[in-house]
């Protein structure tokens, strides 16, 4: 158990609709991390949060947008969806300030748009 | 910058034989090395870690890799393959980035364990 945890574990839903994704990181750690996995994409980097403020940006298409609230969760909201945006999308934490702090990851949220 | 490669996307050995999976990495300042381990339908895992403590790293299921920066290599081995060891490896490099953790990941390798 890596200690995140990530709700839902499985999303299906229509195209053109918005759904939220949620994060809780492991206990003590300050960053979070969201990446979309695919099969023709591989593991995409979206973006990371710090202790509430973005800190990086990565291939995020302007229709998805994340936030990290006072409580160090973290919200992954996709809209407008498309086919092409059916993925695992995983959430990573670490304690952040420190280089040497590994990723813990969850299990992912499984979408499927149809 | 820093930026990370894995040579072959898909890597098949016998069940028994050595397991070799290649990185490379980049970076301007020494970097902090991982490997993770992906099994179906589930997040990465930490394999095991460089932190400059030892060039030699020992992980969990008899995997390791050495860190050489002289070739700035950081390959995966383990010197007998096993059917559990079926997955996808993800190298990864760390680096501090204006006061926090900046990481980047390779593309991933698939490894096949034939019977």
């Amino acid at each position: 158990d890596s200690g995140v945890t990530q709700t839902p574990k499985h999303l299906i839903t229509a195209t053109g609709q918005r759904v939220t994704l949620r994060c809780s990181p492991r206990s003590g750690d300050l960053s979070v991390y969201w990446y979309q996995q695919s099969l023709d994409q591989g593991l995409q980097f979206l973006i990371q949060y710090y202790n509430g403020e973005e800190r990086a940006k990565g291939n995020i298409l302007e229709r998805f947008s994340a936030q990290q609230f006072p409580d160090l969760h973290s919200e992954l909201n996709l809209s407008s969806l498309e086919l092409g945006d059916s993925a695992l999308y995983f959430c990573a934490s670490s304690q952040g300030g420190l280089s040497s702090s590994p990723l813990h990851f969850g299990n992912g949220t499984r979408l499927t748009v149809t | 910058a820093q930026s990370v490669t894995q040579l072959g996307s898909h890597v098949s050995v016998s069940e028994g034989a050595l397991v070799l999976l290649r990185c490379n990495y980049s970076s301007s300042v020494p970097p902090y090395l991982f490997w993770y381990v992906q099994y179906p339908n589930q997040g990465l895992q930490l394999l095991l870690k460089y932190t400059s403590a030892a060039t030699l790293v020992k992980g969990i299921n008899g995997f390791e890799a050495e860190f050489k920066k002289s070739e700035t290599s950081f390959h995966l081995t383990k010197p007998s393959a096993h059917m559990s060891d079926a997955a996808e490896y993800f190298c990864a490099v760390s680096r501090n980035s204006g006061g926090y953790q900046k990481v980047t990941f390779g593309t991933g390798t698939k490894l096949q364990v034939i019977p």
